[in-house]
């Protein structure tokens, strides 16, 4: 069955960076895009960006740009969501999900817990 | 604010029907950007309820339908069950800068 894993919760001091990974299983890794979704304490869903792994080509929504950062090892099976310069709003669940060209998101991981503390 | 609007909170008894709303504009659903509706229960990851519009994916019950008119979308819920009770987002494509990808602010769905 279709299974996305994400890397364990993680606590950051603000400025620090951080880096989540999400490895798929049970389907063609590099036939589907990779979106990162966000949700805050409390809040609603926040779309990031996603990446295609077989092109490696990347999309972000605006506000993530410089500093947010996608990559991908297909060999792995496994992408990665890269957070720079964080702050304390940046804390957050960070979901990946397997994504489509009409930016549908059909399976997620069971997220990240990210916590900022300055 | 999110740039797709829905209602923050909806009710209704077991058995009845409701319709949470997600209203738009002209770079998104008003220019035919399709919509897709996600479940998520709280404590829970999201799971995908409705797309392109009114198609639901394997599993979904028939209780769940989508439609969509002008600058906003509907997501119907019939026969209300207390395990539907649950945050709803609608997501879609915007094209300015905000975009390229919404989510409404989400509705919280309170069975009585």
């Amino acid at each position: 069955q279709v299974q996305l894993m994400q890397s364990g919760a993680e606590v950051k001091k603000s400025g620090a960076s951080v880096k989540v990974s999400c490895k798929a299983s049970g389907y063609t890794f590099t036939s589907y895009y990779v979106n990162w979704v966000r949700q805050a304490p409390g809040q609603g869903l926040e779309w990031m960006g996603r990446m295609d792994p077989h092109t490696e080509d990347t999309n972000l929504a605006q506000k993530f740009h410089g500093r947010v950062t996608m990559t991908v090892n297909r060999s792995l099976r496994t992408a990665y969501m890269e957070l720079s310069s964080l702050k304390s709003e940046d804390t957050a669940v960070y979901y990946c999900a397997r994504g489509y060209s009409d930016y549908k998101a059909d399976q997620w991981g069971q997220g990240t817990l990210v916590t900022v503390s300055s | 604010q999110s740039v797709l609007t829905q209602p923050p909170s909806v009710s209704g008894a077991p058995g009845q029907r409701v319709t949470i709303s997600c209203t738009g504009s002209s770079s998104n659903i008003g220019a035919g950007s399709v919509v897709h509706w996600y479940q998520q229960v709280p404590g829970t990851v999201p799971k995908l309820l409705i797309y392109g519009d009114n198609l639901r994916p394997s599993g979904v019950p028939d209780r769940f339908s989508g439609s969509k008119s002008g600058t906003s979308a509907s997501l119907a819920i019939a026969g209300l069950q207390a395990d539907d009770e649950a945050d709803y987002y609608c997501q879609s494509y915007d094209s300015s800068r905000r975009g390229p990808v919404i989510f409404g602010g989400g509705t919280r769905l309170t069975v009585l």
